[in-house]
């Protein structure tokens, strides 16, 4: 079982917008702006897309966006595009002696 | 633009150990963090560990009595020790940069990832 906690899976048409969710606690994601995102193609290595809660790495689309509020980060993404079809992962800091926590991952299917 | 690259054993037998290297290349191996992280087929990440390059180290509770990461700064490389492997050990490895916090030990996100090396637990 993941320390975050992440819906299995999302689909949106597109050119829609989507949302996903990422909820943890007062020791990880409420407690600090260390959340990240993470976007992984079958076979891939991951990819950076949000750190610090709502910052895009260089070359990122801005497309896409993070926010928290409380315990809970969520990952936007809008203009969906077919090749925004992959897993996300959110990770956060924690207090806990295990430092980095990664989500269960979530599976974004564009229709 | 930094690039890093897993290697080592693809098998390992249970109850061995299990040894991989990560070399980085396009930037220095001072003043970041550098993780090893592991996905079993078809399931979630999981940290395993950070070596800051000076070596200290902070490892996941979960495995922190078989694991070992070390570093050579004058070869750029970091290494990872997992022993007495068994078949829940197979998984792809991961090495990644990681950013720091303003505290020293705080880890915040993992900017670049080598591309992962399948390490299958098998007689």
């Amino acid at each position: 079982q993941s320390a975050l906690t992440q819906p299995a899976s999302v689909s949106g048409s597109p050119g829609q917008s989507i949302t996903i969710s990422c909820t943890g606690t007062s020791s990880d994601v409420g407690g600090y702006n260390y959340v990240s995102w993470y976007q992984q193609h079958p076979g891939k290595a991951p990819k950076l897309m949000i750190y610090d809660v709502s910052n895009r790495p260089s070359g990122v689309s801005n497309r896409f966006s993070g926010s928290k509020s409380g315990n809970t980060a969520s990952l936007t993404i809008s203009g969906l595009q077919a090749e925004d079809e992959a897993d996300y992962y959110c990770s956060s800091y924690t207090s806990s002696s295990t430092l980095l926590v990664f989500g269960g991952g979530t599976k974004l299917t564009v229709l | 633009q930094v690039q890093l690259q897993e290697s080592g054993p693809g098998l390992v037998k249970p109850s061995e150990t299990l040894s991989l290297t990560c070399t980085v290349s396009g930037g220095s191996i001072s003043s970041y963090y550098w993780s090893w992280i592991r996905q079993p087929p078809g399931k979630g990440l999981e940290w395993i560990g950070y070596i800051y390059y000076s070596g200290s180290t902070n490892y996941n509770p979960s495995l922190k009595s078989r694991v070992t990461i070390s570093v050579d700064t004058s070869k750029n490389q970091f290494s990872l020790k997992l022993s007495s492997v068994t078949a829940a050990d197979t998984a792809v490895y991961y090495c990644a940069r990681t950013r720091g916090g303003p505290i020293f030990g705080v880890v915040t996100a993992v900017d670049y990832w080598g591309q992962g090396t399948l390490v299958t637990v098998s007689s």
